[in-house]
């Protein structure tokens, strides 16, 4: 979706290096995530935020950090704790809950961002 | 936490054949119940979504239907064209879980012309 951008398009790490994954969203969406895809597997949750200034860990926190100071950003920090980094990332964004209805709303997605190691 | 199964990981058909996807999840408060299709090197795209208060939903060519009994919920892709050949993701999620998506492994659908 043309509201979500993820840069860069591709990152490479050297070792013991920290690099982050930006994330930027134009559409007033409350609520980011940060997925990661390895080749041939579904996505897998790495953190996510509802509110500015709040985030929570996902399946797969270990060797990432976030911050969530502006509603539009969702920047992601991969450490180099996170000894195997090589990945897809995904970052994706929800519009607020649709109160009347009390139902969750559909997540768009960033283009991505391919991490590999040099 | 919930936990969604996806089957089958690979499936070719041949175009004009209907192809069908399955899911089950284990947590029964989950009520949201997403597919994406996503082509390779690119970003998932929302094709379908039902809610728990429906057991059926279509959009043209593609149906998605929920078994909340059984806890699991299909796509069905009718008249399928080459152009389908992509890997489908299904999710679940629960309302009172801040939008979270548990996504199946998915499943690289091929459709031979």
């Amino acid at each position: 979706d043309g509201g979500i951008t993820q840069s860069p398009k591709y990152l490479f790490r050297k070792e013991g290096q920290n690099v982050t994954l930006s994330c930027e969203q134009n559409l007033n969406h409350d609520a980011m995530y940060w997925y990661r895809q390895d080749p041939g597997q579904g996505l897998r949750l790495i953190y996510y935020s509802q509110i500015v200034n709040d985030f929570q860990k996902g399946d797969i926190a270990e060797g990432y950090s976030v911050s969530r100071e502006k509603k539009e950003s969702f920047p992601l920090t991969v450490t180099s704790a996170q000894k195997n980094p090589t990945a897809f990332y995904l970052c994706a964004s929800i519009s607020p809950r649709d109160s009347a209805h009390l139902s969750n709303q559909p997540q768009h997605f960033g283009d991505g961002t391919r991490l590999s190691i040099l | 936490g919930e936990n969604v199964e996806q089957h089958p990981s690979t499936l070719s058909v041949q175009e004009g054949d209907s192809a069908v996807i399955k899911c089950t999840y284990s947590d029964s408060a989950s009520n949201y119940f997403p597919w994406y299709k996503q082509e390779l090197g690119k970003r998932p795209q929302l094709i379908i979504d039902i809610r728990s208060n429906v057991g059926e939903k279509k959009d043209q060519r593609i149906a998605v239907t929920l078994n909340k009994t059984a806890k699991h919920f299909s796509l069905h892709i009718t008249e399928t064209q080459p152009e389908d050949s992509a890997v489908y993701f299904c999710a679940a999620s629960d309302d009172n879980q801040g939008g979270k998506l548990i996504f199946g492994q998915g499943t690289e659908l091929s459709v031979k012309p």
